[in-house]
């Protein structure tokens, strides 16, 4: 059966540093990847998403990016962090080669800025 | 543009009743609908998924239906119980999800 892993599970980050999110999907190949934000007391906003190794497309315009290194795994980064950067972040996967196929999510990390 | 609502926003039922919960989207030209279930502090776990050419899915006490041309659909859930509390969330596919901001339920003993 297929599993999907994120890490760490929270994180508090000081404005102005660093940040790498990490994302693994096992037991399918090929995944759409997906990078979610929810923010507190707003709905889910696709941040980035990928069909294949080194593909991303971005939603919203911010100082985040998302990498895929490997067909599984699923990165998203920033160089400097935001107070508005913020939230619950939420990776997902869906089957890539039949289209509009289901989400699965991970358990989610939970990020403050200070 | 795309925009997904869900009524209630909240819910607070003893336990034993009989649940509709509301979604409800502007634009019909979607591909299928999924409901998911968020507890507090957790991922989404996938409940159901209806395709657009599907009036409706079961999953054991959890029934779901789509009216595409109106743009509703409706999470049925028969005979609550206390551990069906959590955020019930609806999401349109167009090739990509756009969420409703969910309904809190409360089932309580």
């Amino acid at each position: 059966s297929q599993t999907i892993h994120q890490w760490p599970a929270t994180l508090v980050q000081p404005v102005g540093s660093p940040l790498s999110l990490e994302c693994t999907v096992e037991g399918t190949s090929n995944p759409n990847l997906y990078w979610y934000r929810q923010a507190a007391g707003r709905g889910l906003q696709l941040l980035f998403y990928s069909v294949g190794i080194g593909q991303i497309s971005s939603e919203v315009p911010q100082n985040l990016s998302a990498s895929r290194p490997q067909d599984r795994q699923f990165i998203l980064s920033s160089k400097k962090l935001l107070l508005s950067d913020s939230g619950f972040y939420l990776c997902a996967w869906s089957g890539g080669l039949v289209p509009n196929q289901p989400q699965h999510f991970g358990d989610g990390t939970r990020l403050s800025i200070l | 543009k795309q925009e997904v609502t869900q009524i209630p926003a909240a819910l607070s039922v003893p336990e034993g009743e009989n649940l509709v919960l509301n979604c409800s989207f502007t634009d019909s030209a979607i591909y299928n609908l999924q409901w998911f279930r968020q507890d507090p502090g957790k991922g989404l776990t996938s409940l159901l998924l209806i395709q657009s050419s599907q009036r409706e899915q079961t999953s054991g006490r959890l029934n779901a239906s789509l009216d595409k041309s109106s743009g509703r659909s409706t999470l049925y859930i028969a005979a609550s119980q206390p551990g069906d509390s959590a955020t019930y969330l609806c999401a349109v596919n167009t090739d990509k999800l756009i969420f409703g901001t969910g309904t809190r339920l409360q089932v309580f003993p």
